[in-house]
């Protein structure tokens, strides 16, 4: 059974935190690893995506990647309240092709 | 602009009446994805298509059917066998099923029971 697992939250910070969010994974294999915010009735949108070991930042964004342990962060730098949704962690395993399984989501809130 | 339409916007389904919810992109993708999500819930997979005229069950897929005559479309039918049907539907597509890449989604069609 290949699952993707979150906390559910809610995750509350004040304004200018971090906020740090994390993603575990269960196949070894897996290769990319995806996070989407998604606002409150809205669809998800693609915020940060990362293949291999170690960090990748894009701006207030760090994804930080383990594969030894398993688990995937996205940490968020200087927190605005408009970043308040919930964060999907999305994991392709590696199944003859690519399926990727989407975790149940962190809702974030941030207090400003 | 490039991107994925998907309408209507919200549809209610009456007892026993097949609806359809449509999905188009102008990406040039191959790979095109029908989910369900559930208030609170994470994305269940209903189908998928990896290219034109195939297709295949997810892991919901009961009371729903899809095609795929066309790139640019991959249209999904809630049947009146789905007893549930209420939920947020999502499409999403990337450009082919066998790669590392991620899927992007359409707005959304949000169904509900008269």
């Amino acid at each position: 059974q290949k699952e993707v697992e979150q906390n559910s939250g809610p995750l509350s910070v004040p304004e200018g935190a971090i906020a740090s969010l994390n993603c575990t994974y269960s196949d070894r294999g897996s290769q990319s690893f995806f996070w989407y915010r998604q606002y409150s009735g809205k669809s998800p949108e693609l915020i940060m995506f990362i293949y291999s070991n170690g960090d990748k930042e894009d701006g207030r964004f760090t994804a930080q990647l383990n594969k030894a342990s398993q688990y995937v962060s996205l940490l968020i730098r200087d927190s605005q309240p408009s970043d308040s949704a919930t964060y999907l962690c999305a994991v392709n395993f590696n199944t003859g092709g690519f399926k990727t399984i989407f975790g149940a989501g962190t809702r974030l809130f941030v207090k400003a | 602009d490039g991107g994925i339409t998907q309408s209507p916007k919200y549809l209610f389904r009456k007892e026993g009446q097949n609806v359809t919810l449509s999905c188009e992109q102008n990406l040039n993708h191959d790979a095109m994805y029908w989910y369900r999500q559930d208030p609170g819930q994470g994305l269940r997979l209903i189908y998928y298509s990896q290219i034109v005229n195939d297709f295949q069950k997810g892991d919901i897929a009961e009371g729903y059917s899809v095609s795929r005559e066309k790139k640019e479309s991959f249209p999904l039918t809630v049947t009146s066998a789905q007893k549930n049907p209420t939920a947020f539907y999502l499409c999403a597509s990337k450009r082919t099923g066998n790669s590392n890449q991620p899927q992007h989604f359409g707005d959304g069609t949000r169904l509900s029971i008269l």
